[in-house]
């Protein structure tokens, strides 16, 4: 199975950089995934590793370090429609998702 | 890009009947396809993994004969909450890998429906 790990609730200011961590333990591993979930939708693709490394998607860019089971994802220009939930995801051996319990993002004028 | 289509978004039934949500990728073929159930404010929850032509593979913990899955062609698969109860009030989400927009790993959404057992 996999346990991920990541915050409860962040704030930032609008305009201004957030990093969201992850931490992940897992005995399968295919990649992992960060995805924006807004209250009552589903959630939509933001960014995902699968090798070491920095992947950078305009605003988004995701982080991960296997030998350290840690990944983040870095939001930049902070806008007010990216309060939302931050979901960490690892993907197992048979390519499906295991969630963590989300970060919620809250971004203040 | 890669489009998960799911209905219905919402649905109310009386408790002890049954619910069919549909599941279906619309531009692109998904031999595998993942079913989901989040209660407010928590994350997704694995529930099965729906195998076109074979039976779906249940987590633990989650009733087979409860959660009825079928996936009986390339771009459909079904999940039929039999015997609905309050319990069962959740948000239930699919999803598919693949499309060639999105990557081979990359899982698509559909939209989720909202299920109330009354």
């Amino acid at each position: 199975g996999q346990n991920i790990d990541q915050p409860t609730e962040m704030t930032a200011t609008e305009g201004a950089i957030v990093q969201i961590n992850c931490t992940y333990q897992t005995s399968g591993f295919n990649g992992l995934f960060w995805y924006q979930q807004h209250a009552g939708e589903a959630p939509t693709f933001l960014s995902y590793n699968v090798l070491d490394g920095l992947e950078e998607k305009g605003r988004f860019s995701s982080f991960l370090s296997r030998s350290k089971g840690y990944s983040y994802l870095l939001l930049k220009e902070l806008q007010m429609k990216d309060s939302a939930s931050y979901l960490c995801a690892g993907m197992n051996s048979g390519y499906a998702l295991n969630f963590g319990k989300g970060t919620s993002l809250l971004v203040t004028p | 890009g890669a489009v998960v289509s799911q209905h219905p978004s919402w649905v109310i039934c009386k408790s002890g009947t049954s619910v069919k949500i549909e599941c279906r990728s619309l531009d692109f073929q998904a031999t595998t396809m993942f079913w989901y159930r989040q209660f407010p404010k928590q994350s997704l929850m694995l529930m099965a993994t729906s195998n076109e032509g074979s039976k779906a593979t249940y987590e633990q913990g989650v009733e087979k004969d409860k959660f009825l899955i079928n996936h009986a062609s390339l771009t459909l698969s079904t999940l039929t909450v039999t015997s609905a109860h309050p319990e069962d009030s959740s948000f239930y989400i699919c999803s598919a890998p693949g499309g060639e927009s999105t990557g081979a790993n990359v899982l698509t959404f559909g939209a989720g429906s909202r299920l109330t057992v009354l």
